[in-house]
């Protein structure tokens, strides 16, 4: 079945700077990626997703890259804000109808 | 309407009880999901129905047993439970199903299995 690797599990970032969440996949047939943002105590919401035809989508500050080759894709916040510390975890669709998550990034934004 | 409910928020139940948690989205959706997820943990599927077809994730114990009435409900079915089983239970559901969709989430049912 789908394995979605998910790395770092924990990044701290000064305010204003960048942060890359990488996320690997094994399933060939996956053709889907979003990612999701979860605030504590709340609801995983989606912020940025992307399709296997696509290499690349952003969303202001918020980017996707996806490497079909290498099974890789990844995630790229700019100009980070306080309001951006959050777990993000990205997932991945499989051959039958299923998201499986990574394990998540604990995302600390320091002042 | 975009929003998917879950009923209870919170439940608290004995080894012994029997309960259900219950979902419902208004959206049109043609797939609905039961994920449970331990505190600091991703969500983990346990069972997707999808264009009227079931499908489980074959580690999920039998106490646990999802009941579709409707393409708006999807309910999830308690019985026999353990204290590891004490978790968040999200329910989801995506309009294009096929796992290829935004899932929209609801707020969760907090368990805990006492």
């Amino acid at each position: 079945g789908e394995n979605v690797e998910q790395h770092p599990s924990t990044l701290s970032v000064q305010e204003g700077d960048s942060a890359v969440i990488k996320c690997t996949y094994s399933d060939s047939a996956s053709n889907y990626f979003p990612w999701y943002k979860q605030e504590l105590g709340k609801r995983p919401q989606l912020i940025i997703d992307i399709r296997s035809n696509v290499g690349e989508k952003k969303d202001q500050r918020i980017a996707v890259t996806l490497n079909k080759t290498a099974k890789h894709f990844s995630l790229h916040i700019t100009e980070t804000q306080p309001e951006d510390s959050a777990v993000y975890f990205c997932a991945a669709s499989t051959g039958d109808d299923k998201i499986i998550f990574g394990k998540g990034t604990r995302l600390h934004i320091l002042p | 309407d975009t929003e998917v409910t879950q009923t209870p928020k919170h439940l608290v139940m004995g080894m012994t009880n029997k309960k259900s948690l219950k979902c419902e989205q208004h959206m049109g959706h043609r797939a609905m999901y039961w994920y449970k997820q331990k505190a600091k943990k991703p969500p983990e599927l346990m069972f997707v129905y999808s264009y009227e077809k079931l499908s489980i994730n074959e580690s999920v114990p039998s106490r646990f047993s999802p009941e579709c009435p409707n393409s708006s409900l999807l309910n999830l079915h308690l019985h026999a439970l353990q204290p590891e089983d004490s978790a968040l239970y999200l329910c989801a559901s995506s309009q294009e199903g096929r796992g290829t969709g935004e899932l929209f989430f609801g707020e969760g049912s907090r368990l805990t299995v006492l």
